[in-house]
This record gives C-alpha cells, sequence and structure tokens, in this order.
C-alpha cells in the first residue's frame, strides 16, 4: 500500500496568513493526490484533486501543487472559516490511502 | 443538490452484524462510483470499498475482505454495508461517498456519517 506522510501534524496561524500543508507518498502517485477539509457538524468537502485541480466551489486562495512523492496544499489569507483538519488522499492506486491528517487551529 | 444520508448505525456486540444504509439524492446515482470511508475515533480515514454504477465490479480494503459487503440499489438511490463478524476495531464513524477518478475512488460528495460502535 502506499503511505502517506503528512505534515505538520498541527499548524496555528491567523486570519490573513498564508500556511502550507505537505503529503509525502512512498512512492511515486504521478498527479493523483487530493486534499479534503474536515469540520465538526459539516459534511468533509473535497478541496483540489489531481494535485491542482481545485474542485468546483473550492475557492481560488487553495492550491495544490506537486506530482511524483511530495505534494503541497497552499492556503493564502487565510478565513476563519479555512480552520479544520485537512487530509491528502492518493487516488492513484488500489487501496486508496489518507495521510494521518493536519489540523489547523487558530492562533 | 447533493445529499448522502447514511444510517443504520448504532452499538453492537462483538461478533454480531449490522447493515448500513446511503440514501443519495440530487443526481443521478446510476452513474456514479460509490464508497464507505471510516474514520475510528481520533483517528484517520480509511476507505473500506467501493462499487462501480451499475455494481458490476467491487473493490475492498484487506482489513473487511470477506467480512464486509458493499451493494446498491439503484432503482432507489440507495448503497449497503453488510457489515459481519464485527470487532472492536471496526468501532468508527462510517461515511458513503460519491465518485470516482479512472476508476480509483475520490469522494467528491461525502455523507455526514453514521456512528458505529462495537462492544460487549
Amino acid at each position: 500500500d502506499v503511505q502517506m506522510t503528512q505534515s505538520p501534524s498541527n499548524l496555528a496561524a491567523s486570519p490573513g496568513e498564508s500556511v502550507s500543508i505537505n503529503c509525502k507518498a512512498s512512492k511515486s502517485i504521478s498527479k493523483y493526490l487530493a486534499w479534503y477539509q474536515q469540520k465538526p457538524g459539516k459534511a468533509n468537502k473535497l478541496l483540489i484533486y489531481s494535485g491542482s485541480t481545485l474542485q468546483s466551489g473550492t475557492p481560488s486562495r487553495f492550491s495544490g501543487s506537486g506530482s511524483g512523492t511530495d505534494f503541497t496544499l497552499t492556503i493564502r489569507n487565510l478565513e476563519p472559516e479555512d480552520f479544520g483538519l485537512y487530509y491528502c488522499q492518493q487516488h492513484n492506486e488500489y487501496p486508496p490511502t489518507f495521510g494521518a491528517g493536519t489540523k489547523l487551529e487558530l492562533k | 443538490e447533493v445529499q448522502l444520508v447514511e444510517s443504520g448505525g448504532g452499538l453492537v456486540q462483538p461478533g454480531r452484524s449490522l447493515k448500513l444504509s446511503c440514501v443519495a439524492s440530487g443526481f443521478a446515482f446510476n452513474y456514479y462510483w460509490m464508497t464507505w470511508i471510516r474514520q475510528a475515533p481520533g483517528k484517520g480515514l480509511e476507505w473500506l470499498a467501493s462499487i462501480t454504477n451499475n455494481g458490476g465490479s467491487t473493490y475492498y480494503a484487506d482489513s473487511v475482505k470477506g467480512r464486509f459487503t458493499i451493494s446498491r440499489d439503484n432503482a432507489n438511490s440507495t448503497l449497503y454495508l453488510q457489515m459481519n463478524s464485527l470487532r472492536s476495531e471496526d468501532t468508527a464513524t462510517y461515511y458513503c461517498t460519491r465518485g470516482a477518478i479512472l476508476r480509483i475512488p475520490l469522494g467528491d460528495y461525502w455523507g455526514q456519517g453514521v456512528m458505529v460502535t462495537v462492544s460487549s
């Protein structure tokens, strides 16, 4: 199975700042990396797939980059609603696997 | 509006069975692959099983292969997960998700989840 290593596990930032979350695959997954946001009481939301393609409805302050084994989710000009948990998922091969998550907290 | 609503969770004893349902609305259910994913308390996400749009093919994680069965009823826009021989480690919130890219699951919509607790 492809192991997905996310970093950091926790991240504290203030509204208006920019942050980056990293995801490293144990083998090449081409461009097939997705990012999800998880917030209490809300359905998980797909933000980005295939490395850098924004899902419909994802604000343009979110961006994804990377290929092969190293990927990054960048959020510019943080809004209050951006705080929560973020997970990466490889969608290159079976079984699809997820990172352990990054908790983005308000500083 | 796309909606996925899971039901059927609850407290069950180890070794017993439970069947989860996910009713879909707001989209052409029979066009989409569907998937079950779970999250143990305080843990990350784990893919469990997926089914093609016509139900002709299914895919399972090793952790549930032989114990869980994914199925669907396209006439009633409902996805199922039959869970047998439940173990304490199956305690989790179970989510149904929609979608796949190139035959690999990718959840563009998620339900709110249903809790399953396996305990004596």
